[in-house]
């Protein structure tokens, strides 16, 4: 039940692009496909930008994408926006357990 | 629209216990997994528990096994976290949120503080 690794920071100016790791075990990323991810802003609470590794509900730019190979996990956002300026958590399904990552602060230059 | 209301935050000493409850409306409460996650302030997110639809099936982070006890009522459409022998590292403002495997619908979370 580690908590997920994901880099601390990441930054991108207005337009480029931006990739988020989060590494986990075989117990948990690496065993399904229940990966999700979230975005949340200071004071906010979280919002859900994708689920089952790549699917985004509806409302979500497709500016927002994910993947994933072996036990980890990567969440891509596209073309920058000012508003994309928050926290990103990553989290997994593990059977009898879930756990997030630690959490990446995302900063538009 | 989905709706999650939690309650029964507050100020508890260490040691002391805490019932947090989640009232939910607006969709079919007895067919969902529920699931509490906390977050301690300015720290990440954290999962604590989850329960099945008929409450037969529980699980919880390894940190309050032993201490917190999930349940749910589905003629009430209601969720809650008996929380025991709290400690300072268990204060945090708490999720209620829909779902087994991602969530999507999150309530709006009540501050749980320790301290004496």
């Amino acid at each position: 039940q580690s908590a997920l690794t994901q880099p601390p920071s990441a930054s991108g100016s207005p337009g480029q692009s931006v990739t988020i790791s989060c590494t986990g075990t075989s117990s948990d990323i690496g065993s399904y496909k229940y990966v999700s991810w979230y975005q949340q802003h200071p004071g906010k609470v979280p919002k859900l930008m994708i689920y089952e590794v790549h699917e985004r509900p509806s409302g979500v730019p497709d500016r927002f994408s994910g993947s994933k190979s072996g036990n980890t996990a990567s969440l891509t956002v596209s073309g920058l926006q000012a508003e994309d300026e928050a926290d990103y958590y990553c989290a997994s399904y593990g059977g009898t357990y879930n756990v997030f990552g630690t959490g990446t602060k995302v900063t538009v230059l | 629209e989905v709706q999650l209301v939690e309650s029964g935050g507050g100020l508890v000493q260490p040691g002391g216990s805490l019932r947090l409850s989640c009232s939910v409306s607006e969709f079919t409460f007895s067919t969902y997994w529920m699931t509490w996650v906390r977050q301690a302030p300015g720290k990440g997110l954290e999962w604590v528990a989850k329960i099945n639809e008929d409450g037969s099936e529980k699980y919880y982070v390894d940190s309050v096994k032993g201490r917190f006890t999930i349940s749910r009522d589905n003629a009430g459409n209601s969720m809650s976290l008996q929380m025991n022998s709290l400690r300072a590292e268990d204060a945090a403002v708490y999720y209620c949120v829909r779902g087994r495997r991602n969530y999507r619908h999150w309530g709006q979370g009540t501050l749980v503080t320790v301290s004496s």
